[in-house]
């Protein structure tokens, strides 16, 4: 089965700096895909970024990059220059099978989520 | 290019009532999966639908069903509810790019 840890309820940043969230894996699969979505307030998941587990760069998409290390099982998402903006509950998440198409594609796993607050 | 659009935003029903949620996916998108998310929580997987079947199931009762109109929209029906219903409840579409995009939810009350 497959599981996603993420091991800190909340953390804090000041504006501008860089904060980096943890994520470990837990899968006897050999092809899985990594997300992660970030969910304000308002409730809709964002999505931010994903890693395919066959991916040998680490996924960067503007501030957002997907710090992967496939040996340790983790998949922790670094944000640069963190803005006020950036608070909100982030999740991790897997998803079997990514590159399989259709219906072979799974159902996402998600973690427990972190709670990011920006500091001015 | 319109998004992920559930309906209704918020409602309340009291136990034992029925409820119908309604998703249309992102356009180019033919999969739709709904999540159940309690406060507090990440999202659990409720089922997933693609070319009108039911193709993949988590761990719900039969209480939950839905069904995928052959414009790729979905519902997800809900009977009698209980009080551990109440949750934000997820559509979210996929075509042949592993991402999901998500709606904004639908938040249900039961009371």
């Amino acid at each position: 089965a497959q599981k996603i840890t993420q091991t800190q309820p909340g953390m804090f940043v000041q504006e501008k700096e860089a904060v980096t969230l943890d994520c470990t894996y837990d899968t006897s699969d050999q092809s899985y895909g990594l997300f992660w979505y970030k969910q304000p307030s308002s409730g809709e998941m964002i999505f931010l970024i994903y890693q395919g587990s066959y991916d040998e760069q680490n996924a960067t998409e503007g501030r957002y990059s997907l710090n992967f290390q496939k040996a340790r099982k983790s998949a922790n998402l670094v944000i640069s220059a963190s803005q006020l903006g950036d608070s909100a509950m982030y999740f991790c998440a897997m998803r079997e099978n990514p590159n399989a198409g259709g219906t072979s594609y799974g159902k996402l796993t998600f973690g427990q989520g972190t709670i990011l607050t920006v500091h001015p | 290019d319109a998004g992920v659009t559930q309906s209704p935003t918020h409602l309340i029903k009291t136990r034992g009532q029925q409820v119908t949620l309604r998703c249309s996916p992102k356009s180019g998108h033919d999969t739709v999966s709904w999540y159940q998310q309690a406060l507090g929580q990440g999202p659990q997987f409720i089922f997933q639908y693609y070319e009108e079947e039911e193709r993949q199931r988590g761990n719900f009762p039969d209480r939950f069903s839905g069904h995928q109109f052959p414009n790729y929209s979905s519902e997800l029906n809900v009977n009698a509810l209980l009080l551990g219903d109440s949750a934000l409840y997820l559509c979210a579409s996929s075509g042949d790019r592993p991402e999901l995009f998500f709606g904004e939810g639908s938040r249900l009350t039961v009371l």
